[in-house]
Formats: structure tokens, sequence, C-alpha cells
């Protein structure tokens, strides 16, 4: 089955730095490669995603870029404020229009400091 | 609005004892799933579901088993609960493969 390693695990930066947090899969059938925040004490949301027929992804100040070749994707944060103090998690799949079954990373704390 | 409700948001059960969490989602999801979170191991997935025709198990499905006899209805089931149990669960729903999951509050389970 999928594996997906997330690091690190920790990540402090300063509020205007950038953040990037990197993910590696084994499934080479995986295809679809979501990304979800989650704050203390709430649910995880999604704030990215990116399938594998994309190379690269923005929005606003949130990116994530894939290389299938080496399993790899990543999420950068750009002008880190400090409401982007949370987990993040993120998830591979070897989806269809119908189903996909989402294998999680253990999940990267950020912490941004005024 | 996507809602995706656990029935208890605090549970604390005895040793043995068979354990029923509820989980039902309002959006007709074909998709459903059970996740644990545990410190340092993030999400890991017990059960997948995909409408009430199949039912895959994830990483860790030891000790648990699922129910989903209905679309919009997603159980899971401690067998006879232990210890190694106590954990937070995660129900979650999408309406596809390639679209958001949304999940649920989350169900804070201790076995003592």
């Amino acid at each position: 089955g999928e594996n997906v390693e997330q690091h690190p695990s920790t990540l402090s930066v300063q509020e205007g730095d950038s953040a990037v947090i990197k993910c590696t899969y084994s499934d080479s059938a995986s295809n679809y490669f979501p990304w979800y925040k989650q704050e203390l004490g709430k649910r995880p949301q999604l704030i990215i995603d990116i399938r594998s027929n994309v190379g690269e992804k923005k929005d606003q100040r949130i990116a994530v870029t894939l290389n299938k070749t080496a399993k790899h994707f990543s999420l950068h944060i750009t002008e880190t404020q400090p409401e982007d103090s949370a987990v993040y998690f993120c998830a591979a799949s070897r989806s269809t229009d119908s189903w996909g079954k989402f294998q999680f990373g253990a999940g990267t704390q950020v912490v941004v400091t005024p | 609005d996507v809602k995706v409700t656990q029935s208890s948001r605090y549970l604390v059960k005895r040793t043995g004892e068979k354990v029923f969490l509820e989980c039902v989602q309002d959006m007709d999801h074909e998709n459903m799933f059970w996740y644990r979170q545990d410190p340092g191991l993030g999400l890991r997935l017990i059960y997948f579901s995909y409408d009430v025709k199949m039912k895959e198990k994830g990483d860790i499905p030891e000790g648990y088993s699922v129910s989903r006899e209905k679309k919009e209805r997603f159980s899971l089931i401690l067998e006879s609960a232990s210890t190694n149990q106590t954990s937070m669960y995660l129900c979650a729903s999408s309406f596809t493969g390639f679209m958001e999951a949304f999940f649920g509050q989350g169900t804070r389970l201790t076995v003592v």
C-alpha cells in the first residue's frame, strides 16, 4: 500500500519568512495530492491540492510542487503570518472520479513567531 | 455547507467493552473514512468505504470493524476495547477521489 513520509516534523519560522514542507510517497500510481491544515482543537481542512498531471499550483501565498519522477511533493508558504501556525498534513491517493483512499503523512507543526 | 457529524465528542469506556463510534454526513458522499490521530503519528487510516458496496482495510484495522448499511452513515466498532485504543478518532467523507475530504469534529476516546 501507499506510504507517505513528511519532513520536518516541526518548523519554526519568523513572521514574513517562507516555510517549506516536503513529502515523499511510495506508490507510483498515486495521482492526487492534497494538503490539510489543522489548527489547535479543530478539524483538518483542505488548503490546496494538486493532481499528477500538473507540476505546480498556486493560491495566493500557498503553492504546491510535484515531482512525479522522484515521487515527492512540497508545500511552500510565503510571507508567513502568525495565523499560519498549525499542523500541516500532506496526503497521497490513487484516485478515480468515483473513489479515493487518502494516506496521510505524520504532520508538520509550524510555528510562526512575530 | 457540508456537515460530517460524529456522535460523541468525548467518550470513556472500560477495557473489554464493545464500542460504537457513529459518523453521519449530509452531502451524499460516496467515500467515507475512519482515521486515528495520535501525536507524532499523523492520521492513520483504519477503514475506508465506497458507498455501501465496498469496505477496505486501511493501515491499522486490527481490533476494529466497520458498518455502512446506509450511504450517509459509517460506524466504527471496537470489538473489545483495549487501553492502546485510547486516541482521537476522526471520520471523513468525500464525494469523489479528487475532491476535498471533509472531517468530523473528532471523538476523543479514553479506554480505562
